[in-house]
């Protein structure tokens, strides 16, 4: 099945830096997705991205829907170690079951 | 807030045995899915579902079967479990934008 190109697959940062990663696709969706994975849990939605261009923020996090609707990217400021997880994005297209296309994840670790 | 909730967390079993994951969602979703995580191959959907009794294979739906009597609950079933079933099995559910996870079963398989 098609996965997206997420980058980079892990990350160690120190506490207080910033964060960027990204996912491409070779197909365009029309919802982006990042979620969240704590270790031992199941992931959790973050952010939802709905128009090409769109740029959204939640809290320390920010998350743009590339123009060409094949990618986007994910932003985390001023990291503190419980950013400690896994980061997926995810594509979704409406209409149908609602299957959406996983990346493969970044490991992100902070140092303190 | 959405709830899925996975029965085990972790799962100690032999090869040959017949396996049940068991999921249940407590919001009314139509579509429940079956999801396999392991290192560096990210997620790959097992089976979904849109509706009761209704299945559709996913991307890695050799060696599964799933299960769906009632729109809360959808059972993945490994019918003879192998030690290359050792895997997180996460369970989501979804009725518009974006999944609920469950906290995910750890199965070992020995």
């Amino acid at each position: 099945g098609q996965q997206l190109n997420q980058s980079p697959q892990s990350m160690f940062i120190q506490e207080g830096e910033d964060v960027s990663m990204n996912c491409t696709s070779s197909s365009i969706f029309n919802t982006w997705l990042w979620y969240k994975q704590d270790p031992g849990e199941g992931p959790v939605l973050l952010i939802a991205l709905y128009k090409a261009g769109e740029l959204t923020s939640n809290g320390r996090l920010t998350a743009q829907f590339g123009i060409t609707r094949k990618d986007s990217f994910l932003n985390i400021s001023a990291s503190i170690p419980s950013d400690v997880g896994i980061y997926f994005c995810a594509g979704e297209n409406s209409g149908g079951y609602q299957k959406v296309t996983f990346g493969i994840g970044t490991k992100l670790q902070v140092i303190p | 807030d959405v709830k899925v909730t996975q029965s085990s967390r972790y799962l100690v079993k032999r090869t040959g045995e017949k396996v049940f994951l068991e999921c249940v969602q407590d919001m009314d979703h139509e579509n429940m899915f079956w999801y396999r995580q392991d290192p560096g191959l990210g997620l790959r959907l097992i089976y979904f579902s849109y509706d009761v009794k209704m299945k559709e294979k996913g991307d890695i739906p050799e060696g599964y079967s799933v299960s769906r009597e009632k729109k809360e609950r959808f059972s993945l079933i490994l019918e003879s479990a192998s030690t290359n079933q050792t895997s997180m099995y996460l369970c989501a559910s979804s009725l518009s934008t974006g999944y609920t996870f469950g906290s995910g079963t750890r199965l070992t398989v020995v």
